[in-house]
Formats: structure tokens, C-alpha cells, sequence
């Protein structure tokens, strides 16, 4: 089964300031799909930014990027001039590429991002 | 586009009361999956549906989760009995079918359940 980490239960940062976001996943298959989701209080999961594993390039997505290091099995997500919109909770999430149809998110813990005024 | 709707947003119970919940899609999205979000935690996914048949259900606890999906369109997820540890955050997501991957899971605004 595969799991997701992130290893940082809140993050604060500056309004208008850079900021990345951690997350680990442990998988034994080849293909997969990585996804960044934002939970504000609202509980609306949001998403955020995707990444394919077959795929070397990072993704952006305006002002979000991932840092995405297959060998590490690391996808950190980085948010720049971050804005008080981007305060919420942020889930890290995989989901295989081989479920046969089953393709349910695994996600993490998520982090909870606090931006500073 | 309507999103995925869900009702009702809050419900209080006592404990080995039964509780049901209901989930209608976006239009068109022939996949439907039920989340458990526990405070604190990530969603854990409970069941998926594609169309009206179970893809997937091996984490729903099924001496006491139920979910159907009448003609391919909108869910229930019921609890009977419920249990102090089902509190939590149940969180409705549909996608279209299949294609290339990569597709979208789009999330409703999700039911709070507090059992007493």
C-alpha cells in the first residue's frame, strides 16, 4: 500500500514571501499521479496543482510550483508572493496508475499554512 | 457548471443512531467516491463507484457503512449504528470517466458528523 508524509503540521510565512511545502510518498510502482489539494475553513478541497511521475518536467501553475524528485520519491509544493487567500490546510496526495479502475487518493496529514499580515 | 452538492452540512447524533448522507455529482461524472476526513487527518477514501457499480470498497467498514448509487447518479452513505469514532468530516468527490489519467476529482463542501 502506498503512503504519503508530510512532515510539517503548520508552516508560517510572510504575506508576499516564498514558502515550500514538504511531502514524502513510499511507492513500489512506476506510474503514478501527484496532487497538491488546499482545504480552507469552507472544507472545499481545492486542487491545487498535479504532477505525472512519467513526466521529468515540474509543474506550475502561476504562482505554485513542485519540486518533484522521483529517485527521492519527494514532492514538495513551493507558493510565491504568497497571499492571505493562500491560508488554509494543504493536503499532499497520490493516486496509482495501475488501480484497474480503482483510483482513490491516498493522501497526507496535510500542513497547515498561516500567512502573516 | 454546478459543483458536487452535498447535504446535509452538519448532523448531530448519539451514539448507535443511524445517519445518512447524501451526495449528487457534477452532471455527466460517471465516477463518484465517498471520503472520511477525521480531524486532524487526511480524507481516507471509503468507497468508489463508477456508474452504479462498486469499484472499490475494501477500507469502508461494512458491519455499519452502507453506500448505494442508484441509476449512476446520486449517492447515500449511511451509518448504522453509529459510533463515537465515526465523528468526522464525510466528503463527497466525482470525476469523469476514465481516460488518459490524470483527471480532476472534484470535492463537495462535505458533511460534519458529531456523534454524542
Amino acid at each position: 500500500a502506498q503512503t504519503v508524509t508530510q512532515s510539517q503540521p503548520e508552516m508560517s510565512v510572510q504575506e508576499a514571501e516564498t514558502v515550500t511545502l514538504s511531502c514524502t510518498y513510499d511507492t513500489s510502482e512506476s506510474d503514478y499521479y501527484l496532487f497538491w489539494y488546499k482545504q480552507p475553513p469552507s472544507r472545499q478541497m481545492i486542487l491545487v496543482i498535479r504532477q505525472e511521475a512519467y513526466k521529468q518536467q515540474n509543474a506550475t501553475e502561476n504562482r505554485f510550483s513542485v519540486n518533484f524528485q522521483k529517485a527521492a520519491k519527494s514532492f514538495s509544493l513551493k507558493i510565491s508572493d504568497s497571499q492571505l487567500g493562500d491560508a488554509a490546510m494543504y493536503f499532499c496526495a497520490y493516486r496509482s496508475a495501475y488501480g484497474g479502475g480503482a483510483d482513490g487518493l491516498t493522501f497526507g496529514k496535510g500542513t497547515h499554512l498561516i500567512i502573516q499580515p | 457548471e454546478a459543483g458536487v452538492a452535498q447535504s446535509p452540512r452538519y448532523k448531530i447524533i448519539e451514539k448507535r443512531q443511524s445517519v445518512a448522507f447524501w451526495c449528487n455529482p457534477i452532471s455527466g461524472h460517471a465516477t463518484l467516491y465517498w471520503y472520511q476526513q477525521i480531524l486532524g487527518q487526511g480524507p481516507k477514501l471509503l468507497i468508489q463507484f463508477q456508474n452504479n457499480g462498486v469499484v472499490d470498497d475494501s477500507q469502508l467498514p461494512k458491519d455499519r457503512f452502507s453506500a448505494e448509487r442508484l441509476k449512476g447518479v446520486d449517492s447515500t452513505l449511511k451509518i448504522q449504528p453509529a459510533k463515537l469514532e465515526d465523528s468526522a468530516v464525510y466528503l463527497c468527490a466525482s470525476s469523469l470517466r476514465r481516460l488518459a489519467g490524470g483527471y480532476e476529482q472534484y470535492f463537495g463542501p462535505g458533511t460534519r458528523l458529531t456523534v454524542t
